[in-house]
């Protein structure tokens, strides 16, 4: 089974511009969910979906917002990008939206705002 | 609200040595408890996970948790540690019941394993 992955893996903006990131979980899973790393903060929680329905939003700005499609994958989008936006964004996915259940990590997009 | 506070950035072993990395939480709520590894320029692994059932979790690679109420503690530990073992460790917490999932991690641990 493939696992989570994550497209593009790098990327490179300029301040003001905006940025979709994509995730594919894996096969099955029905709860994604978005994490932000940074050296600084550290791993945040940015929002979860399942069946296309945000369910929960971390404390970020509503420049960062995000989507899930009816097979499952998901978008995330920030707009209006600020150089304290470069981070390691992560995905992961889980078969159901218990608390139970294992999310899965995808490598992540390395997004750096120049 | 749920809280982990890592213990020490950087933990340094030699090969075969004992690996313990510390891991307190806070939580309104009997909470779930993870650990996850992190190499380099990859994304996060589980090794084990906490959810209420046997007090010492074991997982992957050869190490083990124990949950203890009484400390709030959640320490991971291994008895030899590997040179493959080198990596960042994250301690995570989670509320159950909620019907959400939402990890709270940790600033990590940096495991550093010299032959």
């Amino acid at each position: 089974k493939a696992g989570v992955t994550q497209t593009p893996r790098y990327l490179i903006k300029t301040r003001g511009q905006q940025v979709t990131l994509s995730c594919s979980p894996i096969s099955g899973h029905r709860s994604v969910s978005w994490y932000q790393q940074t050296p600084g903060q550290g791993l945040q929680f940015l929002f979860e979906y399942f069946s296309e329905t945000q369910r929960n939003k971390g404390n970020f700005p509503g420049r960062f917002s995000g989507r899930q499609f009816s097979n499952s994958r998901s978008e995330m989008n920030v707009s209006t990008l600020e150089l304290g936006d470069s981070a390691l964004y992560l995905c992961a996915s889980s078969f159901d939206a218990s608390t139970t259940d294992t999310q899965y990590f995808g490598p992540g997009t390395r997004l750096t705002v120049l | 609200a749920q809280s982990v506070t890592q213990l020490g950035s950087h933990v340094s072993v030699s090969e075969g040595a004992l690996v313990l990395l510390r891991c307190n939480y806070s939580s309104s709520v009997p909470p779930y408890l993870f650990w996850y590894v992190q190499y380099p320029n990859q994304g996060l692994q589980l090794l084990l996970k906490y959810t209420s059932a046997a007090t010492l979790v074991k997982g992957i690679n050869g190490f083990e948790a124990e949950f203890k109420k009484s400390e709030t503690s959640f320490h991971l530990t291994k008895p030899s540690a590997h040179m493959s073992d080198a990596a960042e460790y994250f301690c995570a917490v989670s509320a159950p019941n909620t019907g959400f999932q939402k990890l709270v991690f940790g600033t990590g641990t940096r495991l550093l394993v010299s032959p």
